[in-house]
């Protein structure tokens, strides 16, 4: 099956700075790309998805990339902000039919003010 | 539109207990999936259910089974409880294509004793 592999684990920036999150897929198959945010005591909320007849796309401060020649997509955060600090988890879906998301083990996001 | 309410938010038992739990999705969803969320193995899929089918499946043991009715309400039942079953037990809702955005819950946490 689906294996999808997320670094760093944990990631520490200043106020400002830029946030880099990658993950890595082992199923040529997969075609659908999502990253999901997760607050702390809160539910996972989708901030951005990619598929894969895409090599990029972004949404304001957020932007993802995907490279499906090396099975790596990763995401980007610019001019982070304290309520960036999250967790990250990406994933990966190979469904013709449904949703069946494989996830990353997740990135722990702290922003320093 | 009210979310995707879960029910109970909080739950002990004993091992060797069976436990249900239930989730209601967003008016107009049709597909309900389950994911297993704990902090060493990340989430983790269990099954989606559409039209009361379940049309994908994880890597759980049979002790871990699920059920949808015609109002899309889902509920997801596991027997024989064992320590490891300890987890925060997210379902997520959508409207039932392929690729979606889903919509999670606030989750149950179980606990296992």
């Amino acid at each position: 099956g689906e294996n999808v592999e997320q670094h760093p684990s944990t990631l520490s920036v200043q106020e400002g700075d830029s946030a880099v999150i990658k993950c890595t897929y082992s199923d040529s198959a997969s075609n659908y790309f999502p990253w999901y945010k997760q607050e702390l005591g809160k539910r996972p909320q989708l901030i951005i998805d990619i598929r894969s007849n895409v090599g990029e796309k972004k949404d304001q401060r957020i932007a993802v990339t995907l490279n499906k020649t090396a099975k790596h997509f990763s995401l980007h955060i610019t001019e982070t902000q304290p309520e960036d600090s999250a967790v990250y988890f990406c994933a990966a879906s190979r469904s013709r039919a449904g949703n069946m998301l494989t996830f990353g083990g997740g990135t722990r996001l702290m922003v320093k003010p | 539109k009210a979310g995707v309410t879960q029910t109970p938010r909080y739950l002990i038992k004993t091992r060797g207990q069976q436990v249900t739990l239930s989730c209601s999705p967003i008016s107009g969803h049709r597909s309900v999936s389950w994911y297993q969320q704990t902090p060493g193995q990340g989430l983790q899929f269990l099954f989606e259910y559409f039209s009361e089918t379940q049309r994908n499946k994880g890597n759980f043991p049979g002790r871990f089974s699920g059920r949808q009715f015609s109002n899309s309400r889902s509920e997801m039942n596991v027997s024989t409880l064992e320590l490891g079953d300890s987890a925060l037990y997210l379902c997520a809702s959508s409207l039932g294509g392929a690729r979606e955005k889903l919509f999670f819950g606030s989750g149950t946490q179980l606990s296992v004793l």
